[in-house]
């Protein structure tokens, strides 16, 4: 099946820094979807982006389907930005099924 | 408005004691799906329905069920939970199966006594 891969593992930053997160996959795909995964659970969606670029606030996401990847901008952190940042995608004629990365934990210090 | 709801939000039961998680939609979408996340894990997809058509995992355990009764409610049965199905189990829908996003619910976390 398909792999999906996220980098870093694990992030701490200062408030208000910026951050770039990286998924990668290792076949074509037609949905991707970031989730923020809060410290109570609830799985948040960022952004859908199977292909180009999008923008909400502070966050912003591109990817390069030809090229397997997509990336997470984070501008301006923010405390409320902690948890855990996935990308999940579905291959394609890969049925229905949404397969998750790794994961990013990510901690925004004060 | 919460558009994919799940209850409740915390469950505990005993070792072997069957148990129902309940999931509903007001989004109208076709599919519904249930995925299991252990802890720092990512979630993974147990089964989903396409309308009325049940589609299992092939490394899902016989150990759970699903029922979708309507277009809006969908339900996970355990029918003898383990110590290791504790999780936090998530249903999602989406429109349809292909280049649809998915929504998720807020999830339910499973405690076994």
């Amino acid at each position: 099946g398909i792999q999906v891969e996220q980098s870093p593992p694990d992030l701490i930053l200062q408030e208000g820094a910026n951050s770039t997160l990286r998924c990668n996959f290792s076949d074509s795909v037609n949905n991707l979807q970031w989730f923020h995964q809060n410290p109570w659970g609830q799985l948040i969606n960022l952004f859908y982006i199977p292909s180009g670029t999008k923008q909400n606030g502070r966050l912003s996401a591109t990817t390069v389907a030809t090229e397997r990847y997509s990336l997470l901008y984070i501008s301006s952190s923010q405390t409320t930005d902690s948890g855990v940042y996935f990308c999940a995608v579905r291959a394609t004629g890969g049925g229905n099924k949404l397969t998750f990365g790794t994961g990013t934990q990510l901690k925004v210090e004060l | 408005d919460a558009m994919v709801i799940q209850n409740p939000r915390y469950q505990v039961t005993q070792f072997g004691k069957p148990v129902t998680l309940s999931c509903s939609q007001t989004l109208n979408h076709n599919v519904m799906y249930w995925y299991q996340q252990k802890s720092s894990q990512a979630p993974k997809l147990l089964f989903h329905y396409y309308d009325k058509d049940f589609n299992n995992e092939a490394d899902t355990p016989d150990n759970f069920q699903s029922r979708r009764p309507n277009t809006s409610f969908c339900f996970l049965d355990i029918r003898s939970p383990g110590l290791g199905d504790a999780a936090m189990y998530l249903c999602a829908t989406s429109r349809d199966s292909s280049y649809q996003p998915q929504h998720f619910g807020d999830g339910t976390r499973l405690s076994i006594l």
